[in-house]
């Protein structure tokens, strides 16, 4: 695709509930990253993947929170009972390659938990 | 104490005034700095990207470093209503994990 995209783009869950939020990156880009941005907060760094593999998870909130990447390409960020305190709006970003300064990121997925 | 702080505003100015965006840091190993530009319900892009101290213009935008006081500011002249979005700034020290600021928001007025 042209950029990257996120699905879906608002989620609405009870506490309690699983969650799986997608990435697809920008097509050749090797590099993804997931953020979470909450209300008056600044981007905070989750994971980040190169390939399929993720050498830095240490940004992951709790145990409760994991992704994988697939083929190099599509992530899936799931946060199992959730929490009111996961909600936010989770970003994905992409590069070229891990340290390429420029990511590119998705519109994000606004997530809400009741 | 943060990583970076930043002040949220909100700022506003009127068109065509200069605007003055700044962030301090604490980490005197950060070496990446940019800023990106975030619409609303969109995600952050990146405008500028400065390597150590120094300064870098690209058109009405410019993007200054100091490092010995661990202060970066990014200075929009000729300021447009659609240059109305919030501003985060970031860094690094690897070029790898990425810090960022809470974000500035910026209204211009016609």
């Amino acid at each position: 695709g042209a950029g990257v995209s996120q699905s879906p783009s608002n989620k609405v869950t009870e506490k309690g509930k699983d969650v799986e939020l997608r990435c697809d990156p920008i097509s050749g880009h090797t590099a993804l990253y997931w953020y979470r941005q909450s209300l008056g907060q600044g981007l905070e760094f989750l994971i980040y993947f190169q390939g399929n593999s993720a050498p830095d998870k240490s940004g992951l909130p709790s145990d409760r929170f994991s992704a994988e990447r697939t083929g190099g390409s599509v992530s899936t960020l799931t946060i199992q009972r959730t929490q009111q305190e996961d909600s936010a709006v989770y970003l994905c970003a992409s590069s070229l390659a891990h340290g390429e300064r420029a990511q590119y990121f998705g519109a994000g997925t606004r997530l809400s938990v009741l | 104490q943060k990583e970076v702080e930043q002040d949220p505003g909100p700022l506003s100015v009127p068109e065509g005034a200069i605007v003055s965006l700044n962030c301090t840091y604490s980490n005197s190993a950060f070496q990446y700095f940019m800023w990106y530009r975030q619409y609303s319900r969109k995600g952050p892009e990146l405008l500028m990207y400065t390597y150590s101290s120094g300064n870098k213009e690209d058109g009405r935008f410019t993007a200054q470093v100091d490092k010995s006081s661990k202060y970066i500011s990014l200075f929009i002249r000729d300021s447009q209503p659609s240059d109305s979005a919030t501003y985060l700034c970031a860094m690094s020290r690897t070029g790898n994990q990425f810090y960022f600021g809470t974000g500035t928001s910026l209204t211009v007025i016609p």
